[in-house]
């Protein structure tokens, strides 16, 4: 069966400083891979998603992820924060088919402090 | 486009009581999904619908029945709700397995 792991619950980080949320895997068959983010009392939206081809994959507000087929992670990670960054964000997993049943981690609360 | 919209937003139970959480979208998504978020336990699957005429189980199915109206709604019924029930629910569409899944804003249901 697969299962995602997030280790970390939150992570506190200053302003301009970098970020790494670590997420692994634990699946059998391919996998597709994907980052959510969920802001304060709202619904949650895709970050950025990796299906095949380059292993390095980037969302347009400054966050990237690495596929890592022999660890099997696929961290997140941005250069520099903003408090505009403090949300939670969950790791998710697929093994494809015409359902897309998606496997959460536990989430990470990113709390970025001024 | 409106998304995905859920309704009601907000709601209090009292035990035994039952209660439908409505779910439409208007992005002709063939697959929709009803998640319960929990501190400490991420989302997980209650139900699904590849398609318009098909549920299935996921996860964490009991004490929960799903009806696929048409392909825009897909609605969650709790025939007698109980304490362990009180979370928040969120109903997601997309049109295919690569597709990003869309999420709707979340019912926050408490069961007293």
């Amino acid at each position: 069966a697969q299962s995602v792991t997030q280790l970390d619950s939150q992570v506190p980080v200053f302003e301009e400083a970098p970020v790494e949320l670590r997420c692994n895997y634990s699946s059998s068959v391919s996998v597709y891979l994907f980052w959510y983010v969920q802001y304060p009392n709202q619904g949650l939206q895709l970050l950025l998603k990796y299906l095949s081809g380059s292993t390095l994959v980037k969302s347009i507000n400054g966050f990237e992820a690495e596929f890592n087929k022999s660890q099997t992670s696929f961290h997140l990670r941005k250069p520099s924060v903003h408090i505009s960054d403090t949300a939670e964000y969950f790791c998710a997993v697929s093994d494809g088919g015409a359902t897309n049943k998606l496997i959460f981690g536990t989430g990470t609360l990113l709390a970025v402090q001024p | 486009n409106a998304g995905v919209t859920q309704t009601p937003k907000f709601q209090v139970l009292k035990t035994g009581q039952s209660m439908t959480l409505q779910c439409a979208q208007d992005m002709n998504h063939n697959s929709m999904y009803w998640y319960r978020q929990d501190p400490g336990m991420g989302l997980r699957l209650i139900y699904y619908s590849a398609s318009e005429g098909t549920t299935d189980k996921g996860e964490v199915p009991n004490g929960y029945n799903v009806s696929r109206l048409n392909k825009r709604e897909f609605s969650l019924r709790l025939e007698s709700a109980a304490p362990s029930q009180t979370s928040v629910y969120f109903c997601a569409s997309n049109v295919g397995w690569t597709d990003t899944q869309y999420f709707g804003p979340g019912t926050r249901l408490t069961v007293l």
